[in-house]
């Protein structure tokens, strides 16, 4: 099975920082990885597909970039509506899928 | 609008079963795989076990293999998940999961449902 591991698994930010959170896969996994969002209390929320594609309605200030086993969601100016926790997700071994632990953003 | 409704969470003793449902509206629930992704109390999330739009691809995490079973009925626009010999670890929010493809190849998972809590405890 492809693990995932993700760093830092925490942080704290200021808003209008800049925020960068990393995924590593466990072996290639060329561009299928998602990047979700997910609130206190809440579903998670689909941010970033394919590695690099922006979720329609998901702000601009959210990127992705990365392939084979290396990723990273960036955040250019965090928002008060920001802070969350990120998780990132293979999408490369069919019906066979996994999650990263997650990273939580706060303040 | 894509609405993904569960039900069937609750308490339940060790060992014992519970059937999980999702009904699907705003979509051509046929047209997509469909997924059970779980969250314990205060943990990450989990893929469960996921399923192609014609029921003729499944899968499961390995903690579950063996033990649940998923399924499907296109004519009721339904997802199903049998949770057979639960055990204390089984414990989580249960959320239903739409694919954005017929297959689950190359897939991502939108939207998800609000979730189904099930608590398995003596």
């Amino acid at each position: 099975d492809i693990q995932m591991t993700q760093s830092p698994s925490s942080l704290s930010a200021s808003v209008g920082d800049r925020v960068t959170i990393t995924c590593r896969a466990s072996q290639s996994i060329s561009s299928y990885l998602n990047w979700y969002q997910q609130k206190p209390g809440k579903a998670p929320k689909l941010l970033i597909y394919a590695a690099s594609s922006l979720q329609t309605g998901v702000p601009s200030r959210f990127s992705g970039s990365g392939s084979g086993t290396d990723f990273t969601l960036t955040i250019s100016s965090l928002q008060p509506d920001d802070f969350a926790t990120y998780y990132c997700q293979q999408s490369y071994s069919t019906l066979l899928f996994t999650f990263g632990p997650g990273t939580k953003v706060d303040i | 609008e894509v609405r993904l409704v569960e039900s069937g969470g609750g308490l339940v003793q060790p060992g014992r079963s519970l059937r999980l449902s999702c009904v699907a509206s705003g979509f051509t629930f046929d047209d997509y795989a469909m997924h059970w992704v779980r969250q314990a109390p205060g943990k990450g999330l989990e893929w469960v076990s996921g399923i192609s739009w014609n029921s003729g691809s499944i899968g499961y995490a390995d903690s579950v293999k063996g033990r649940f079973t998923i399924s499907r009925d296109n004519a009721k626009n339904s997802l199903y998940l049998q949770m057979n010999s639960l055990r204390a670890e089984d414990t989580a929010l249960y959320y239903c999961v739409k694919d954005r493809s017929p297959t689950g190849k190359l897939n991502w998972f939108d939207p998800w449902g609000q979730g189904t809590l099930v608590t398995v405890s003596s």
